[in-house]
């Protein structure tokens, strides 16, 4: 079965840092790029990074740019988002996708929540 | 990069057929946009893409016959047809912005599609 699975969300105070996981299954990791996407609550989806297959490209929204760092371990199946100098604005569902010319499979998410 | 437009409701009885709008901005009307559903309480699922000439590419997984997509300039449609319960939804549209080694993802805000 084809599948992602976050992890690594929480309660965490404003300023501080969390990093999130996602591990991948059923599928070859490596053949994809990969997107981080959050849903703060009651609100649409905002697409925060993405990453090519081999790391060698990758990008940010500007509402996390120089904040936020993606990257992968292909041997692990493995995305990560390392958050750093949260903001309340950064409270969140995060959900990483599956780059197949349209973000084909999706996560279950994992919930951030920042606050004092 | 672009701007997704979508208006934020719509409604349909049971047994009949809708059709949601997503609004590229000015000059990108050689764009392909994603569909994506998102049931109550659950996360994103790649319905289909589509450009002006329709489709591309394959449906999601599990996605029934009754959903069929058009593109006319800058408009992108989601049609569903014989409305079922399980359809209400919100449903998002979105646009790979990136080129070559570049990611830049955008969402519309989003459709709630409630079934009469």
């Amino acid at each position: 079965e084809v599948q992602l699975v976050e992890s690594g969300g929480g309660l965490v105070q404003p300023g501080r840092s969390l990093r999130l996981s996602c591990v991948a299954s059923g599928f070859t990791f490596d053949d994809y790029a990969m997107h981080w996407v959050r849903q703060a609550p009651g609100k649409g989806l905002e697409w925060v990074s993405g990453i090519s297959w081999n790391s060698g490209s990758i990008d940010y929204a500007d509402s996390v740019k120089g904040r936020f760092t993606i990257s992968r371990d292909n041997a692990k199946n493995s995305l990560y988002l390392q958050m750093n100098s949260l903001r309340a604005e950064d409270t969140a569902l995060y959900y990483c996708g599956r780059d197949n010319h349209g973000m084909d499979v999706w996560g279950q998410g994992t919930t951030v929540t920042v606050s004092s | 990069q672009p701007e997704l437009t979508q208006p934020p409701s719509a409604s349909a009885s049971l047994g009949a057929s809708v059709t949601l709008t997503c609004t590229l901005s000015s000059g990108y009307s050689n764009y392909k946009v994603d569909w994506y559903q998102q049931r109550p309480g659950k996360g994103p699922r790649f319905v289909m893409r589509v450009g002006t000439g329709g489709i591309v590419g394959s449906k999601g997984d599990g996605i029934p016959d009754r959903f069929s997509v058009l593109g006319s300039g800058l408009n992108r449609y989601l049609t569903i047809k014989n409305i079922q319960e399980e359809d209400e939804s919100d449903y998002y549209c979105g646009a790979d912005h990136g080129s070559g080694s570049n990611f830049v993802w955008v969402f519309g805000g989003g459709t709630k599609l409630t079934v009469l």
